[in-house]
């Protein structure tokens, strides 16, 4: 049972244009999110993240949106370069205040094209 | 600041061998938790340990176990290796009170 779902396995973006990543949750335990950037062989970089108190986020080129009421969140990359080509992941984090138990989504590929 | 490391990057090992990994987190984190990535399954958490002391575990057998030494270093165990083991292992630390979890380079574990 996947409680947290990328169902876009890969993206395409002009360099330039915004690149837009959906993640979806189905536990409504989950209160914190985090976005992560893996290229391959590496370990995840984290990029920015939100607490369910928000409902938005932003970081330089990058800003997540958060709908609690549709448990859905996205990463906005603007404008997107073609270093930012890479597999993203979102990951949520369960509401108890020790919690570091990270459950992931299946990522997206992002390919910018120059 | 040094970030997380992780050794070995690679290894190999054959079926039913034992085989321990190590990861030192970045200075002052206390959190260490460890994740397998796989093809198939994705990421998925091992167990966390703070202060010495397993904090939270994921669903994975009792051949895989962890420690944490009073520095934070932590070292994560496999026992009886199966081929299904062959993966990605992550280790990442965090800081008190914070949420963002920080991950190193990760160890290559093939077993064949």
């Amino acid at each position: 049972d996947q409680q947290v779902k990328q169902n876009s396995p890969s993206l395409s973006v002009q360099e330039g244009r915004i690149s837009i990543l959906n993640c979806d949750y189905t536990n409504s335990m989950f209160d914190y999110f985090l976005w992560y950037k893996k290229y391959p062989a590496e370990g995840p970089t984290f990029l920015i993240s939100i607490s369910s108190i928000k409902d938005k986020n932003e970081d330089g080129r990058f800003t997540v949106f958060l709908n609690k009421s549709a448990k859905h969140l996205s990463l906005h990359i603007v404008p997107s370069q073609p270093g930012d080509s890479a597999v993203y992941f979102c990951a949520a984090l369960p509401s108890f205040s020790s919690a570091r138990q990270l459950t992931f989504g299946s990522g997206t590929q992002l390919t910018v094209l120059p | 600041k040094a970030g997380v490391t992780q050794t070995p990057r690679y290894l190999i090992k054959t079926r039913g061998q034992q085989v321990t990994l190590s990861c030192s987190p970045i200075s002052g984190h206390r959190s260490v938790s460890w994740y397998q990535q796989t093809p198939g399954q994705g990421l998925q958490f091992l167990f966390e340990y703070f202060s010495e002391t397993q904090r939270n575990k994921g669903n994975f057998p009792g051949r895989f176990s962890g420690r944490q030494f009073s520095n934070s270093r932590s070292e994560m165990n496999v026992s009886t290796l199966e081929l299904g083991d062959s993966a990605l292992y992550l280790c990442a630390s965090s800081a008190d009170r914070l949420k963002e979890q920080y991950f190193g380079p990760g160890t290559r574990l093939t077993v064949t």
